[in-house]
């Protein structure tokens, strides 16, 4: 599974746009990008992925760069209900793809 | 469906006890995965498993034991508790090029 680099913490104030960016500058052609997020030591919940596409879901848009070496996470009006952890991984969805979290980034959502 | 169901929520074990962390899951998913959070830390994958009697370790297995006996069941066995083995678990599961579903965990103190 190839590594992912993000920020360890961000802030954004509440009805801005928060991005959330990620760095896989090792990532293989057909691995995809996944984002999830952690409220409050909850278990994880997925938010959007993609592959070389940008993505756009009720929750969230996927920004994936050309080169595919990095991508953000879009949280368009964030609320202080997006208090989170947020995590990045990058696999290729099948048998070997061990779905391996690294730190995330938490994002705090300022009133 | 339920989704990723996980019992006990809380547990209290005294060092060098032994106990198991259930997992089940209704959605006929494949691949399964149980991750530890230790306070203000990432998730960190314990074992997995991508079909029923096949596991594998993943990036911190040492005190661990599982077993997949059906699709639904992925145990998590602890053999003599230590102090170390203090943390919140995460059971999770995914079908094939599917993002995962992840359970409310189980939060063990060992004492």
């Amino acid at each position: 599974d190839a590594k992912t680099t993000q920020p360890t913490s961000m802030d954004c104030a509440e009805g801005r746009a928060a991005n959330l960016p990620c760095n896989h500058s090792t990532i293989s052609g057909n691995e995809y990008v996944y984002w999830y997020r952690q409220i409050h030591s909850q278990g994880p919940q997925y938010i959007i992925h993609g592959l070389k596409n940008n993505e756009t879901n009720e929750m969230a848009s996927l920004i994936i760069t050309e080169d595919r070496k990095s991508s953000t996470l879009i949280l368009p009006h964030a609320t202080l209900r997006d208090t989170a952890v947020y995590y990045c991984i990058v696999g290729d969805g099948g048998a070997t793809n061990k779905l391996i979290f690294g730190t995330g980034t938490l994002l705090a959502v300022q009133p | 469906n339920a989704g990723v169901t996980q019992t006990p929520k809380f547990r209290i074990l005294k060092i060098g006890q032994s106990m198991t962390l259930q997992c089940t899951q209704d959605m006929n998913h494949n691949y399964m995965y149980w991750y530890r959070q230790d306070p203000g830390m990432g998730l960190k994958l314990i074992y997995y498993s991508v079909g029923a009697g096949i596991t594998d370790k993943g990036e911190v297995p040492n005190g661990y034991n599982v077993s997949r006996s059906t699709t639904e069941d992925f145990p998590l066995r602890l053999e003599l508790a230590a102090p170390s083995q203090t943390s919140v678990y995460f059971c999770a599961s995914r079908r094939a090029g599917v993002y995962a579903f992840f359970g409310q965990g189980t939060r063990l103190t060992v004492v």
